[in-house]
């Protein structure tokens, strides 16, 4: 019930390049798919997925979720060397009265200039 | 350089997963194929689309899907990655429909599945 799974576990790409990074999920009471970026400090956050199909948008990044399929995808476009960083995607779900947050392993991601 | 595009350069990914490989094809080119290389099977091809429609199949297992975009770029689909799915894989580009037409190389991408 805990799982989250991302792929690929790295990547190096051109700035200028575009990138999907995938996250799936074991559905057990799930609420929501939160994505973050964490260069070297505490991960900083970039979207929250409940509903599927839609996506959301924040400048050159955008996710969407599938809750058939029980996954998400992450897509950066025009990377920059600022984008290099460990991507995680977390679940975010109910446990009876409790919620847990249970984070993937992370893809690495490089942008070379 | 050949004008087609291929992002990511590389790839390492675990066995069951899933991964996208893009292809940017020449402008004005609108077929776009796909192709594997490895070092037992040499170099295999997959797919091909011509303005956005499929239009020659090769040795593409079923795991694995391509799709070509409105505006002419095109994306192989690899899932339930397995060890032997490494590889370099290429994408080429040619003005025309069929293998007639010169087909220009991108750098390929390098698949890792470990």
């Amino acid at each position: 019930e805990d799982k989250v799974v991302q792929s690929p576990l790295s990547l190096v790409v051109h700035e200028g390049d575009t990138v999907t990074l995938n996250c799936s999920y074991e559905v057990t009471n799930f609420r929501s798919l939160l994505w973050y970026k964490q260069e070297k400090k505490a991960p900083t956050f970039l979207f929250m997925l409940t509903s599927s199909g839609i996506e959301k948008k924040s400048g050159r990044l955008s996710s969407i979720l599938d809750k058939k399929e029980l996954f998400s995808i992450l897509n950066i476009t025009a990377t920059q060397t600022g984008d290099s960083a460990i991507y995680l995607c977390a679940k975010f779900y109910s446990g009876g009265s409790n919620y847990k947050l249970t984070f993937g392993k992370g893809t690495l991601l490089t942008v070379n200039p | 350089d050949s004008g087609v595009t291929q992002t990511p350069k590389h790839l390492i990914t675990a066995t069951g997963q899933r991964v996208t490989l893009r292809c940017s094809p020449r402008s004005g080119d609108l077929s776009v194929y796909w192709y594997q290389q490895s070092l037992d099977q040499g170099l295999q091809f997959l797919i091909q689309y011509y303005n956005g429609e499929e239009r020659a199949k090769g040795n593409i297992l079923e795991r694995f899907s391509a799709q070509q975009f409105p505006d002419l770029h095109s994306e192989l689909n690899l899932s339930s990655l397995e060890l032997g799915d490494s590889a370099l894989y290429f994408c080429a580009s040619s003005v025309g429909d069929g293998g007639a037409n010169e087909q220009f190389f991108g750098p390929g991408t390098r698949l890792t599945v470990l």
